[in-house]
């Protein structure tokens, strides 16, 4: 089946430094994917969604400026915390839409647990 | 927009029973409802996911259920096992499949 990749799997970074993960569909072409944030015990909260080729739509109340997202081709889609800080630690998640006609459905990446020191 | 609830949060049953954790949502324009099943530390992976112009689906001891009319719809799993202890996620979405809306989740703890 459609496998999306996601990397790396765990982030420690220092205060005021950027960290980029990456989401890569495997097999198959993702014009579109779709980046979440998950904090502990809590459900998914989509952040943006990346457009192949185009400008990410972001949500309301997500800054556009601290969340890089780069949709550069078909199979990656990249998002960079930018000068991170203690409260963007989080686990980030993303999903992409898989391709199969009639039976199509959302695979989701295998997350990156960010945690901000 | 879009609220989907969720209940309920916490769910123990004993190895062999079923279980079953409802959602409800808030826009009839709805019309894709996908259940995902989410083990520690992992991404959400799709166990069962239902379309609005079916009742029913069922795939071995998983079953969705949907009720448009009520705008709820719910995840059947039966004679339960240990591995199916995980949270689980319901979610909505117009257009089949954009702009997901989820449920806060379930936390399933199967006791052998």
């Amino acid at each position: 089946g459609a496998v999306v990749s996601q990397h790396p799997s765990r982030v420690i970074c220092k205060s005021g430094t950027s960290v980029k993960i990456e989401c890569r569909s495997l097999d198959f072409q993702a014009t579109t994917m779709f980046w979440y944030r998950q904090f502990p015990k809590k459900s998914l909260m989509l952040m943006a969604t990346s457009n192949e080729g185009s400008k990410a739509t972001y949500e309301q109340g997500v800054e556009k400026d601290k969340f890089l997202i780069n949709h550069a081709s078909l199979t990656l889609s990249t998002l960079t915390v930018t000068s991170a800080h203690p409260e963007d630690s989080s686990f980030y998640i993303c999903s992409a839409r898989t391709p199969g006609g009639a039976n199509y459905g959302y695979t989701f990446g295998s997350g990156t647990r960010l945690t901000v020191v | 927009g879009e609220n989907v609830e969720q209940h309920p949060s916490t769910l123990s049953v004993q190895e062999g029973d079923s279980a079953v954790i409802k959602c409800t949502y808030s826009d009839s324009a709805s019309n894709y409802f996908p259940w995902y099943k989410q083990e520690l530390g992992k991404g959400p992976q799709l166990i069962i996911d239902i379309r609005s112009n079916v009742g029913e689906k069922k795939d071995q001891r998983i079953a969705v259920t949907l009720n448009k009319t009520a705008k709820h719809f719910s995840l059947h799993i039966t004679e339960t096992q240990p591995e199916d202890s995980a949270v689980y996620f319901c979610a909505a979405s117009i257009n089949y499949g954009q702009n997901f809306v989820f449920g806060p989740g379930t936390r399933l703890s199967v006791l052998p």
